[in-house]
């Protein structure tokens, strides 16, 4: 199975920062990366695909990049909607995989 | 628009069964492949099973391999997961997830508010 991994486990930021989140597979997956919101008691929402592909609605104050084995996340200027754990997650091959999430709270 | 609803969670005891179900609106089931995705209390995402868009290919994580069954009835619209043999790791929240296109290898685009399976005597 492919692993992924995510730092920083948790971060603390305030409204305005630029926030980068890194993800990391165990073996390179081109660029088969999503990444994902959640905020507590809800269902996961989907942000990005392709590595660097914004779903439909999502604003652009969110970004990945990354391609291979290394990719990040970067909310331009967090606002107080997006404190929550984001987790990447790879479809290049089964089973599926998600990282172990990051929760960016408030400072 | 575009929708799913999960039903079907509750408390079962460890050896019973249970199947959910997600009610696909605003698009066709048999265009997309469909996602089973669980979260236990205080974790992270685990992805549970796959159906493509013809029904003819199905993936199963490891942990559930012969236990559970995805399915999905298209007269319906609606997408399953028959759960076996549950025990008490298969505690979690059960979200079914829509794949952005046909194929089984993409990503997903929307994702069902969830339902909670208990798994305890």
């Amino acid at each position: 199975d492919i692993q992924m991994t995510q730092s920083p486990p948790s971060l603390s930021a305030s409204v305005g920062d630029r926030v980068t989140i890194t993800c990391r597979a165990s073996q390179g997956i081109s660029n088969y990366l999503a990444w994902f919101q959640q905020k507590p008691g809800k269902a996961p929402k989907s942000l990005i695909y392709g590595a660097s592909t914004l779903q439909s609605g999502v604003p652009s104050k969110f970004s990945g990049s990354g391609s291979g084995t290394d990719f990040t996340l970067t909310i331009s200027s967090l606002q107080p909607e997006d404190f929550a754990t984001y987790y990447c997650q790879q479809y290049k091959d089964y089973p599926f995989t998600f990282g172990p999430g990051t929760k960016v709270d408030i400072k | 628009q575009v929708q799913l609803v999960e039903s079907g969670g509750g408390v079962v005891q460890p050896g019973r069964s249970l199947r959910l179900s997600c009610a696909a609106s605003g698009f066709i089931l048999s265009s997309q492949a469909m996602h089973w995705v669980r979260q236990a209390p205080g974790k992270g995402l685990q992805w549970v099973a796959v159906i493509s868009y013809d029904g003819n290919t199905k993936y199963y994580a490891d942990s559930v391999k012969g236990r559970f069954t995805i399915s999905r009835d298209t007269s319906k619209s609606t997408l399953y997961l028959q759960m076996n043999n549950l025990r008490a790791d298969d505690t979690a929240a059960y979200y079914c997830a829509k794949s952005k296109f046909s194929g089984e290898y993409n990503s997903f685009d929307l994702w069902g508010q969830g339902t909670l399976v208990t798994v305890s005597s």
